[in-house]
């Protein structure tokens, strides 16, 4: 069975443009979850969506935004760009419904976002 | 306060040993607890969820939770060199948050 799928999986922009990534689920499960990770640190909770809606958010400015469709994949953008956005941007899905997240989460390979 | 903390690495073991990682959480309501290995480059591999107090092994891991004291623990037994990786704490309440991580190196 395929797992948690990422595109593209390494991406250079520049400062100031934007960005869209995205990410298709395990077959079956309804939850997908963004997470950054820069270099030295934990991922860090962007968003969860399930059935559609999203039903988290971390602490991320305005500048970050998803969407999830009827096949429950999923995509993140990201607008005007900076330096400090240069992580990997993991995707993971979930069987669990909403929240809390009483199931593991699997993760995909990534996107590695670098900003010039 | 972070929400998890784990224990600042990196820890190195001999093979063979048994590695020993530590991790707390400030959010008394959390309720799943998981473990997660990722090797350099690449993503966290699930390799252990733990949701009630005690112990939990599978194969050489053994996940230890303490509610009271917001505390979970993961041993590796037996250690061996394709060990050696980052291992993530991850606490869920709403969201899944991570720790930043322990590196183990197994000394061949």
């Amino acid at each position: 069975d395929a797992g948690v799928t990422q595109s593209p999986t390494h991406l250079i922009k520049t400062r100031g443009q934007q960005v869209t990534l995205r990410c298709s689920p395990i077959s079956g499960h309804k939850s997908v979850s963004w997470y950054q990770q820069v270099l030295g640190q934990g991922p860090q909770f962007i968003f969860q969506y399930y059935e559609k809606e999203e039903r988290g958010r971390g602490n991320f400015p305005d500048r970050f935004s998803a969407r999830q469709f009827p096949n429950y994949s999923s995509e993140l953008n990201v607008n005007a760009l900076l330096l400090g956005d240069s992580a990997l941007y993991l995707c993971a899905s979930s069987s669990g419904q909403v929240l809390p997240l009483n199931q593991p989460q699997h993760f995909g390979d990534g996107t590695r976002l670098s900003i010039l | 306060q972070k929400e998890v903390e784990q224990n600042s690495g990196p820890l190195s073991v001999p093979e063979g040993a048994i590695a020993s990682l530590n991790c707390t959480y400030s959010d008394r309501g959390s309720q799943s607890f998981f473990w997660y290995r990722q090797y350099s480059g690449k993503s966290p591999e699930l390799i252990m969820s733990i949701y009630s107090n005690g112990d939990k092994e599978d194969g050489r891991f053994t996940a230890q939770l303490n509610k009271a004291s917001q505390y979970v623990s993961l041993l590796i037994r037996d250690s061996q060199p394709s060990d050696s990786a980052t291992y993530l704490c991850a606490v869920s309440d709403y969201k899944l948050s991570f720790g930043a991580g322990t590196t183990v190196t197994v000394r061949a």
